[in-house]
This record gives C-alpha cells, structure tokens and sequence, in this order.
C-alpha cells in the first residue's frame, strides 16, 4: 500500500485560508487522493478526493501536483468547526483489495 | 437516513470476557470495514469485507474475528478480552465502483477492558 506523508499539526487563525499539504511519492497510477477529516469524538468525514486535476466541492479545494508526489488540502476560510484531524489517504480499488489504510494525519487548530 | 449504525456505544468488558460490536448500514454497500483508534492515535484497520461471504484481514486482526453474513451486516466479534483492546472501534461502508465513492463512518464504540 502507498504511504502518505502529513506534518503533526498546523495552526491557523479564523477566516484565513489553510493548505494542508501531504506527500505520496510512491503513489501509483491507479490511486486516488482521498482526504477525510475526524471532528473531536466522532468518525471521519469525507471531505474531497481527485486523481490528476484540481478539484473544488463547497468544502474544500484539493490541488494535485503535476507529479501527483504531493497534493494540498484547501480551506479557503477556517472556521473554528474546522478544527479536526485531516487524513490524507491513496486509494487503490483494483479488484477486492480497497483497504482504505489511514495515516497519522493531520491536526489543525482554528484560533479565534 | 441512518447510514451506518454501531451499537453499542459504550461497553465497559472485563479481562477475558467476549463480545460482539455490531454494526449496520442501509445503504447498500459491498464494502466495509472495521477500525479501531487508540487515544490521540490514527485509526488501524482491523478487518474489512468486500461483499457478504468475503472478509479479509487488515492492519491489527489479532484477537479479533469477523463475519459478513449480509450485505448490510459485519459484526466484530473479541473472544477474550485484553486491556489492550481498549480502543474506540469504528466501523465504516463504501460502495465499489471504486474510488469515485466516499466512505461512510458510524459514530464509534468505546470500549474499555479491564
């Protein structure tokens, strides 16, 4: 399985943009970046996934790059519901074997 | 519109005893999955099923067991209790079709053994 790379924690302040980044140089052709947050004691969310282009959805943007070694997780403007684990995650569903493996993620602080 | 259900939600199990986590979905999904989170950890797959019959193993099965009767039903079953299965246990569905679908998470069940 293809592993990701996400820093521990990121700070932002309310109203400003975030840009979760995560690396995954050994992703495959057939893996698509998928992206899931976890909100303080309940179970993860989607939030977007993509393959090659840039993706929006009114959650997030997510920006592949041109390598597709690293992709970046957008939120335009944090809010203080944003502060959440963020995972980053590559999912490979070649035939009955979609394990959907999570990393250590991602936390992120909204400060008012 | 339930999505996936886990009962119980709580559990409170002593050394060596056995129990089973259920967990439901009503939306028609082949795949699905069992987790367990440790505090301030990531989640470890612990089992995952790609249709009713088929179960495989995934990151920590030790001392655990599944099976996949149905497509809507993938109980967890603990035979004999250890602290170190204390967790919070997520269970989550997806449709096939790939990676063009979003996994559907329930709200967890926290379990502690002592």
């Amino acid at each position: 399985d293809a592993k990701t790379t996400q820093p521990n924690s990121m700070e932002s302040n309310e109203e400003e943009p975030v840009h979760l980044p995560c690396n995954h140089s050994t992703i495959s052709g057939t893996d698509y970046i998928h992206w899931y947050r976890q909100l303080p004691s309940q179970g993860p969310e989607y939030v977007i996934h993509g393959l090659t282009s840039n993706v929006n959805n009114r959650m997030a943007s997510l920006a592949i790059a041109e390598d597709r070694k690293s992709s970046t997780l957008i939120l335009h403007r944090a809010t203080l519901r944003d502060a959440a684990v963020y995972y980053c995650i590559l999912r490979d569903v070649s035939y009955n074997t979609d394990k959907l493996i999570f990393g250590t993620g991602t936390r992120l602080q909204v400060f008012p | 519109n339930a999505g996936v259900t886990q009962t119980p939600k709580f559990r409170i199990l002593k050394i060596g005893q056995s129990m089973t986590l259920q967990c439901t979905q009503d939306m028609n999904h082949n795949y699905m999955y069992w987790y367990r989170q440790d505090p301030g950890m990531g989640l470890k797959l612990i089992y995952y099923s790609v249709g009713a019959g088929i179960t495989d193993k995934g990151e920590v099965p030790n001392g655990y067991n599944v099976s996949r009767s149905t497509t809507e039903d993938f109980p967890l079953r603990l035979e004999l209790a250890a602290p170190s299965q204390t967790s919070v246990y997520f269970c989550a569905s997806s449709q096939p079709g790939g990676p063009d679908t979003e996994a559907f998470f329930g709200q967890g069940t926290r379990l502690t053994v002592v």
